[in-house]
C-alpha cells in the first residue's frame, strides 16, 4: 500500500518568514495530493490540493510543488503569521480510493 | 460550501454503554464517508469506509462488530461504538466526498471518553 512520510514533525519560524514541509510518497500511481491543517481540537480543514497533471500551485500565501519523478511534494508558507501556527497533514491517493495521510508537522508561529 | 457536522462534539459515557456518534454533510451529497480515529499527537488513522446504501468497508484490526456503521442517506452516517470501554476514548472524526470528487471534507469530530 501507499506509504507517506512527512517531516520536520516540528517546525518553529519567526512570524514574517517562510516555513516548508515536505512529504514523499511511494506508490506512483497516487494522483491526488491534499494538504490539511488541524487546529487543536478541531477536524482537519483543507488549505490546498494538487493533482499529479501540475507541477504547482498557489492561493495566496500558500504553495503546493510536486515532482513526479521524485515522488515528492511539498507545502510553501510565506510571510507566516501566528494564526498559521497548528499541525498540517500531507496526504496522497490515486483516484477516488482512500487518502494516507503523513505523521503530520506542528508548526509554530513566533511573534 | 461542502461543510460537514458531527454531533456530538463531546461525550463522556461510563464502560460497558453504547454510543453513537452522527456525521452529516450540510451542503452536498456524501456518496462516500470515512470514519478516522485520532490519538493525541498522532495522525489519523482510518476505521472504514461506507458508501451510501452498502455496509462499511472496515480496515484490518478494525473490530466491525464493537464499532458499528451506517450510511443510510446521502447526507448521513452513523457510527456507534458498542459497549465502550476506557481504551476506546480517543477523538473519532468523519470525512465526505461527492460523487466522483476526490477531497475529503472533514467534521469538527468527536472526542469520546469513557469512564
Amino acid at each position: 500500500g501507499e506509504n507517506v512520510e512527512q517531516h520536520p514533525s516540528t517546525l518553529s519560524v519567526q512570524e514574517g518568514d517562510s516555513a516548508v514541509i515536505k512529504c514523499t510518497y511511494s506508490d506512483s500511481a497516487s494522483n491526488y495530493f491534499p494538504w490539511y491543517k488541524q487546529e487543536l481540537g478541531k477536524g482537519p480543514q483543507l488549505i490546498i490540493d494538487i493533482r499529479s497533471n501540475v507541477g504547482e500551485k498557489k492561493d495566496q500565501r500558500i504553495a503546493v510543488t510536486l515532482n513526479k519523478t521524485a515522488k515528492h511534494f511539498s507545502l510553501h508558507i510565506t510571510e507566516t503569521q501566528p494564526e498559521d501556527s497548528a499541525v498540517y497533514f500531507c496526504a496522497a491517493s490515486k483516484g477516488y480510493q482512500k487518502v494516507t495521510f503523513g505523521i503530520g508537522t506542528k508548526l509554530q508561529v513566533i511573534p | 460550501g461542502a461543510v460537514v457536522s458531527q454531533h456530538p462534539s463531546r461525550v463522556i459515557c461510563k464502560s460497558g454503554t453504547s454510543v453513537k456518534i452522527e456525521c452529516r454533510s450540510l451542503d452536498f451529497q456524501a456518496t462516500t464517508m470515512f470514519w478516522y480515529r485520532q490519538f493525541p499527537k498522532q495522525s489519523l488513522m482510518l476505521m472504514a469506509t461506507s458508501n451510501e446504501g452498502s455496509k462499511a468497508t472496515y480496515e484490518q484490526g478494525v473490530e466491525k462488530d464493537k464499532f458499528l456503521i451506517n450510511h443510510a442517506s446521502l447526507t448521513l452516517s452513523t457510527l456507534t461504538v458498542t459497549s465502550a470501554h476506557p481504551e476506546d476514548s480517543s477523538f473519532y472524526i468523519c470525512s465526505a466526498t461527492e460523487l466522483g470528487m476526490e477531497t475529503q471534507y472533514f467534521g469538527p469530530g468527536t472526542r469520546l471518553l469513557v469512564l
